[in-house]
């Protein structure tokens, strides 16, 4: 099992905001980075350094974090963001970056 | 901008060994402070960090893969490479290859190469 833990799938109405969690207690030490993935393409980074947008990607995605939880928040969810999300950490070790299972997000 | 892109067989016998190589474009492999990384995954499941490399040679590989892990770098072709020897079937997967970067509160995968299916069979 992963030392990071994301529910296996979310919900959200078009236009809403819906927020996907990761947990492990690396992210106590360590900031999160998210990764879209639609089907049959290679995951994307949305969010780095706990809540960076690369260029982009929309400021809808925001990100997040409190104790042994980090967070990517879509403000105002849309079509085109249904996707599985990844969150990325480190292991306990510190030294060996690890996934998260992954979420599937669906817009309803 | 920087584009990564894999290479290599597609189908891998049993017992044998999985050579990939990632190929980068729109810049030098050498410049800047990445590291090059290879991640892997099964057909409907998640990512799998295999290991890393940083252009002066130095590795760090995922401890559950370590036995059977090499990745090299060859600056002067602007690739790096990655070696799975002993491979089963539950090696087979999309691997993809991508440049790491962080500090230290975290590290990121960015951009990412459009993965290559390699499937073990006999």
């Amino acid at each position: 099992s992963s030392e990071l833990t994301q529910d296996p799938a979310v919900s959200v109405a078009l236009g809403q905001t819906v927020r996907i969690t990761c947990q492990g207690d690396s992210l106590r030490n360590y900031y999160a980075s998210w990764y879209q993935q639609k089907p049959g393409q290679a995951p994307v980074l949305v969010i780095y350094d706990k809540n960076n947008r690369p260029s982009g990607i929309p400021d809808r995605f925001s990100g997040s974090s409190s104790g042994n939880t980090a967070s990517l928040t879509i403000t105002g969810a849309q079509a085109e963001d249904e996707a599985d999300y990844y969150c990325n950490s480190r292991d306990s070790s510190g030294h060996h970056p690890v996934f998260g299972g992954g979420t599937k997000l669906t817009v309803l | 901008q920087v584009q990564l892109q894999e290479s290599g067989p597609g189908l891998v016998k049993p017992s044998q060994a999985l050579s990939l190589t990632c190929t980068v474009s729109g810049g030098s492999i050498s410049s800047g402070s990445h590291f090059w990384s290879w991640i892997r995954q099964p057909a409907g499941k998640g990512l799998e960090w295999i290991g890393r490399i940083y252009t002066s040679g130095s590795t760090k590989y995922n401890p559950s893969l370590k036995s059977r892990v090499t990745i090299s770098v060859d600056t002067s072709k602007n690739q790096f490479s990655l070696n799975l020897s002993s491979v089963t079937a539950a090696d087979t997967a999309v691997y993809y290859c991508a440049r790491e970067d962080g500090d230290f509160f975290g590290n990121w995968f960015d951009p990412w190469g459009q993965g290559t299916l390699v499937t073990v069979s006999s």
